[in-house]
């Protein structure tokens, strides 16, 4: 079954440091997500990006925060200058379509531990 | 106002039991409504998607929406062990909203 693959699983990192997280979201999805889950809340809608641009974004996507399709097939979060926290778990999601009308399919996560 | 709340939980059932959980929500503009399962440090895994009121079965779950009471139900019938996870509920459109989970544990 296709998936969903993010890494690193798990990165640490200082605070004010850069972090890349990566994902490769499932070949033939158009659409792809962010969302975070910070440890014991509710999994959080970050960015969502079609069509090599941000189709929405939260108030939690900030000027800290970028995404990119460098490459056709990786769907990457930058975080620029990490604070504390920014410590969550954060799971890129893709699906063929826009969300509702299809459904989305989660990574299984990359853990962010900023110190 | 919180948009979706969910019972966090634990809820501890024995094996085989009838597992009914439940989400409430706010906005009346949400159309489209999920159940994810999610095991401990992994993603969420869809199990089922509805997009009008009414119910929806699939194998032991059954998902249920009520958009006048703004009220979504899972039901997990014959429960088995490998069904302990956290259960979230998500609502929206192209940004999903999520619940706070319930924990879900079921006893052999």
């Amino acid at each position: 079954e296709p998936e969903v693959t993010q890494t690193p699983s798990h990165q640490v990192t200082q605070m004010g440091q850069e972090v890349i997280l990566r994902c490769v979201p499932i070949s033939n999805h158009l659409y792809f997500y962010w969302y975070r889950q910070i440890l014991g809340q509710k999994v959080e809608f970050l960015v969502s990006f079609y069509n090599n641009e941000i189709s929405e974004k939260s108030e939690i996507f900030d000027d800290q925060f970028s995404v990119e399709r460098p490459d056709g097939s990786n769907f990457t979060l930058k975080i620029r200058s990490t604070k504390l926290e920014d410590s969550a778990m954060y799971f890129c999601a893709s699906s063929r379509d826009r969300a509702g009308a299809n459904v989305l399919t989660f990574g299984a996560g990359s853990r962010l531990t900023v110190l | 106002q919180k948009e979706v709340e969910q019972d966090p939980g634990p809820l501890s059932v024995p094996e085989g039991a009838i597992v009914s959980l439940n989400c409430t929500y706010s906005n009346s503009a949400f159309q489209y409504f999920m159940w994810y399962r999610q095991y401990s440090r992994k993603g969420p895994e869809l199990l089922m998607y509805t997009y009008s009121s009414g119910n929806k079965e699939d194998g032991r779950f059954t998902a249920q929406v009520d958009k006048s009471s703004k009220y979504i139900s899972l039901f997990i019938r014959d429960s088995q062990p490998s069904d302990s996870a956290t259960y979230l509920c998500a609502i929206g459109g192209n940004m999903l909203t999520f619940g706070g989970g319930t924990r879900l544990m079921v006893k052999p």
